[in-house]
This record gives C-alpha cells, structure tokens and sequence, in this order.
C-alpha cells in the first residue's frame, strides 16, 4: 500500500518553463519534506511544512518553492528551472510528537528532466 | 560539526554472506536512520533508533549511545539486497536529517 505517493515518477520540461512536482500523503502525518538528490549524492533538505507552517533551508535557491493546501497533498514548484536542477526529488512525511523521534517515510521520488 | 560517517563505502558480498554496514555520528544527533535506495529509484526507511535494537525479518540495526555507533546487519545476504544503504542522524530539536554518504551493497549470486 503506497503511503506517500508521488507523481509524476519521470517529468521532463524545459528550460526556463514552471514544472510542479506533486506529493500525496495517506498517514495523516502533519510534516511534510521536499528534498532534492543529485547523481551520486545524498539527498539535501529544500523546506518542510510543520502542519502549515513553512520552513525554508538556508540556503534554498529562491526559484523553488512549495505549497500544502491541506494535510494530505504537497507541491514543489520550479518557477524557471535551469539545467543544475535536474535531480531526483524526494518527498517525505512524518508525524512529530513532543518530546519523540519518529521515522521519515519516503515516496519513490520524482525524476526531473531539464531539455 | 554535525556529521555522520558510513563504512565500507562499497561492499561486495556472495550470497548467503552476513553483511555488516557501520555508521559513527557526531553529538547533538538524536536518532538514526537506517535507509536503503535502489539504483534509480526511491529511499525506503528500514529503521529509525535511539537506542537499543531493531529486528525486521533479515535485518537488524543496533545502536551504542555511549560511543554514538550504530550497525546495520543483513544475514542470509540476497542478491535483491543489492542497494545503497543510508545511515541518517536526525538533529536534536530539529526537523533536518543529516546524510551519510551511502554504502553500495553488491551481493552476488
């Protein structure tokens, strides 16, 4: 039973035009993360929403950004994608509780393509 | 400096072997990841420790506080245990997990 579920698995744009990568979420967990994973390296944490609220890494580039309308879903946004982004992105989810480490759970990721 | 360290880098084992995949991490990591990839595809969580063990069919993941060194074993290694095999810390008070850099697991037949 997939859990967190991301799509499309492969998407290809191009240069320059706005890609949104999707992530759906059936644990009801209230954390949300988008990472980025590029060729032979481990993956880097973009931003992650606590509930609504929105975290950004420092060191994000500005061209990326994410929405979470509700518990279940969450977007990446790519407004103008250059060829560095190219890379896996990874979706994850977990459920914080006080004072408690709880497991990340990870979606198969999406595969982007810059033409 | 917040860091976790993986080794062997690579490893190359015959089916049937016992694997043992290490992880040392620095203070201020709160608990460990044990993840696993396959070539192009996505990251399953195998485990996630604090302290103690973990058992889940042929895999089992320890963890030494003390000396902040935390394992992961696969017995009866399989060929489809062929992956890259991450150890992550996640930070205290905090959401960011810190990455090593993957051991490549090779069993073959």
């Amino acid at each position: 039973d997939a859990m967190v579920i991301q799509n499309p698995r492969y998407q290809v744009t191009q240069f320059g035009k706005p890609v949104t990568l999707s992530c759906s979420q059936t644990l009801n967990h209230n954390v949300m993360y988008w990472y980025q994973q590029k060729s032979s390296q481990a993956p880097k944490l973009l931003f992650h929403y606590y509930d609504k609220d929105f975290n950004n890494e420092a060191d994000t580039p500005d061209n990326f950004q994410s929405r979470r309308p509700n518990t279940s879903f969450c977007f990446l946004d790519i407004r103008s994608p250059g060829l560095g982004d190219a890379a896996m992105y990874l979706c994850a989810t977990s459920n914080r509780h006080k004072n408690s480490n709880q497991p990340q759970h990870f979606g198969d990721g999406t595969r982007l393509s810059i033409l | 400096k917040n860091e976790v360290e993986q080794s062997p880098q690579n490893l190359t084992a015959q089916e049937g072997e016992f694997i043992t995949i290490n992880c040392s991490y620095s203070v201020g990591i709160s608990a460990l990841h044990w993840l696993q990839q396959h070539p192009g595809g996505g990251i399953v969580s195998l485990f996630m420790l604090s302290s103690g063990k973990k058992k889940h069919g042929r895999l089992i993941a320890t963890i030494n506080i003390q000396e902040k060194h935390s394992s992961l074993h696969i017995t009866a290694s399989h060929p489809r245990d062929s992956a890259v095999y991450i150890c992550a810390g996640r930070l205290g008070g905090s959401e960011k997990l810190v990455f090593g850099k993957g051991t490549k697991l090779t069993v073959n037949p």
